[in-house]
């Protein structure tokens, strides 16, 4: 059973461009949630998402930032017009239910220049 | 202030030293989690209770809700133990807050 899978590991993008970053969760797994890591900051949650709904998106900027999860195939995590601010390492985790276990991905390192 | 207080920030232990890390939180939870993140790599989840208290290893994980504070302990540390903890609490509405991690160091 592989466990959560983020691609791609690194990504590199220019100011303007978009960034899509993918989170397969665990086998049977259909709670999803995105994290962001600023520099020298701790983990704060952007997102909370069951297959093709968002329950929470608390924690997601209001512009530009958009996520989903579709019935079918990995969960996407989508920057428009990114900006130098948005270079961060994001991590999504997974969960069979609510209020159980996250499992971790091992995160996208997305570098904006 | 931030809902989750770790403490300390760094720690700096010999191998085979008992060690301790703090997390207190300041609302009500539905479950606490203990995560590892190495350098430059992912985080693995070490332990999500909501209750008492639970063992891998040489790791151990408490929590008592009533005074709302967690511990994590590593008993006979090794340089492999190296890396940053990270206390998560859950809230009701599933979600998650951060502590601001403890950096461990483990000398040999």
């Amino acid at each position: 059973n592989a466990g959560v899978m983020q691609n791609p590991r690194h990504l590199v993008r220019r100011r303007g461009q978009e960034a899509r970053l993918r989170c397969s969760p665990m086998k049977g797994h259909s709670h999803v949630y995105w994290y962001r890591q600023l520099p020298e900051e701790g983990l704060k949650f952007m997102v909370y998402l069951q297959k093709e709904n968002i329950i929470d998106e608390s924690g997601m900027p209001k512009e530009r930032f958009s996520a989903e999860f579709p019935k079918e195939g990995p969960s996407i995590l989508r920057i428009q017009q990114v900006v130098r601010g948005d270079s961060a390492a994001y991590f999504c985790a997974s969960s069979p239910y609510q209020h159980t276990e996250a499992f971790f991905g091992q995160g996208t390192r997305l570098t904006v220049v | 202030k931030n809902e989750v207080e770790q403490s300390p920030q760094n720690l700096t232990a010999q191998e085979g030293e008992f060690i301790t890390i703090n997390c207190s939180y300041s609302v009500g939870i539905s479950a606490l989690h203990w995560l590892q993140q190495h350098p430059g790599g992912g985080i693995v989840s070490l332990f999500m209770l909501s209750s008492g208290k639970k063992k891998h290893g040489r790791l151990i994980a408490t929590i008592n809700i009533q005074e709302k504070h967690s511990s994590l302990h590593i008993t006979a540390s090794h340089p492999r133990d190296s890396a940053v903890y990270i206390c998560a609490f859950q809230n009701t509405g599933n979600q998650f807050y951060f502590g601001t991690g403890t950096s461990l160091t483990v000398i040999p």
